[in-house]
């Protein structure tokens, strides 16, 4: 079945330091992907998606690309902030969107 | 600015109980979701609806029901209660036009004791 494996956590970083977040999905047809974005005490929010291949997702100085060939759509960030402490979500969708799978979550703790 | 309200932030249950978890969205969206969120498993789909009276069931809908009476509202309902549906709740909507995903409510943290 369809599927997204994220790296496991947590992820402490330095300010400024740069970020990978690595995701790979399984999935049959042509899926769009997402990252999503829980701060502490809050739901998720949308940081960013990409619907095809090549595509790239761009947000608050976050990017992914959607590699078909590899399966992939990490998460990057060139210099991280403490307010970017939080947990990202990788997903994927299809079809009519009614279903979204999700990876586990990766925390990031970003340190001043 | 579009908004998804869980009604509870915090709930402790007792085993057994019937429990009641609230969702109102603000935007007119047709697509209405429950999900729970455990530590390692990530989000689970438990049930979602696409209309009013409409539901459908997710990867994991045993032990839970819904009830969608008003476009508006989306209650997630625990016949019994038990220990293992201790867990973080996230509710969701989704205008059935659009691609842009999910708007998710704060959730509601549920102790069943």
């Amino acid at each position: 079945g369809d599927s997204v494996t994220q790296m496991e956590g947590p992820v402490t970083l330095s300010e400024e330091a740069f970020l990978t977040i690595n995701c790979t999905y399984t999935a049959t047809g042509y899926p769009s992907l997402f990252w999503y974005v829980q701060y502490p005490g809050e739901g998720l929010q949308l940081l960013l998606k990409a619907t095809k291949a090549d595509d790239k997702g761009s947000n608050k100085g976050f990017e992914a690309t959607y590699r078909k060939e590899t399966t992939s759509f990490h998460l990057e960030k060139g210099s991280v902030q403490v307010s970017d402490s939080a947990v990202y979500f990788c997903a994927l969708t299809k079809y009519n969107f009614n279903k979204f799978y999700f990876g586990s979550g990766t925390k990031l703790n970003v340190k001043p | 600015d579009v908004k998804v309200t869980q009604s509870s932030r915090y709930l402790v249950k007792r085993t057994g109980e019937k429990v009641f978890l609230e969702c109102v969205q603000d935007m007119d969206h047709e697509n209405m979701f429950w999900y729970r969120q455990d530590p390692g498993l990530g989000l689970r789909l438990i049930y979602f609806s696409y209309d009013v009276k409409m539901k459908e069931k997710g990867d994991i809908p045993e032990g839970y029901s819904v009830s969608r009476e008003k476009k508006e509202r989306f209650s997630l309902i625990l016949e019994s209660a038990s220990t293992n549906q201790t867990s973080m709740y996230l509710c969701a909507s989704r205008d059935r036009g659009e691609i842009l995903g999910y708007t998710f409510g704060s959730g509601t943290r549920l102790t069943v004791v």
